[in-house]
């Protein structure tokens, strides 16, 4: 069953530092998402894109956020610089188009750990 | 904020039919129901989703009242992987626009043996 990949699992940076969470969506699916989620709480929705533009964010995707879809396959999600704040699991999701697609495939997450 | 409200959380007995309820009373004509579970840290897993017909795919069943107000998951034989926290979304299927998946708080289901 095609999967999202998402890679690291695990990253630990230092406050400040910028970091890329990368992931790879399903080949032929067209919404690609980030979510994400502090320990305890909601999962919570960052982003979505299609067409190689943001189609719509939420108050949490601030100026320190951005997404790129450099070559077709890779998704990916850059903190400009980590807050305490950010450490969360982050979550990419991608889904195809029609009727039969309307499900999100989620990715097994990045764990973020900023010091 | 999410459309639904679920209770936070129920057991159930390995074997058993665990039926989790959803209301969803200010559901509109073109919001479909959808069901996702996360377990443990795992990234959130599509369960199944409707509109106004009760489907069952091979995960589960899906009751939908007929004024779609509320609507209940059925895992027929629940077993001990099939702890979880489960999500009841709803979300509109627009042609070209992602109608986003907002989820709540969900229901922490315990099965035990």
């Amino acid at each position: 069953e095609p999967e999202v990949t998402q890679t690291p699992s695990h990253q630990v940076t230092q406050m400040g530092q910028e970091v890329i969470l990368r992931c790879v969506p399903i080949s032929n699916h067209l919404y690609f998402y980030w979510y994400r989620q502090i320990l305890g709480q909601k999962v919570e929705f960052l982003v979505s894109f299609y067409n190689n533009e943001i189609s719509e964010k939420s108050e949490i995707f601030d100026d320190q956020f951005s997404v790129e879809r450099p070559d077709g396959s890779n998704f990916t999600l850059k903190i400009r610089s980590t807050k305490l704040e950010d450490s969360a699991m982050y979550f990419c999701a991608s889904r195809g188009q029609g009727a039969i697609n309307y499900g999100y495939t989620f990715g097994s997450g990045t764990r973020l750990t900023v010091v | 904020d999410a459309k639904t409200t679920q209770p936070p959380s129920m057991d159930c007995a390995e074997g058993r039919a665990a039926n989790l309820p959803c209301n969803h009373s200010t559901i509109s004509g073109n919001e479909y129901v959808y069901w996702y579970r996360q377990i443990h840290s795992q990234g959130p897993q599509y369960i199944i989703h409707g509109l106004k017909n009760n489907e069952t795919n091979e995960m589960a069943s899906l009751i939908i009242t007929e004024d779609r107000k509320s609507s209940t998951l059925i895992l027929p034989h629940a077993t001990l992987r099939d702890t979880a926290v489960y999500y009841c979304i709803v979300r509109g299927n627009y042609g070209g626009s992602q109608g986003n998946l907002i989820f709540g708080k969900g229901t922490k289901l315990s099965v035990k043996p």
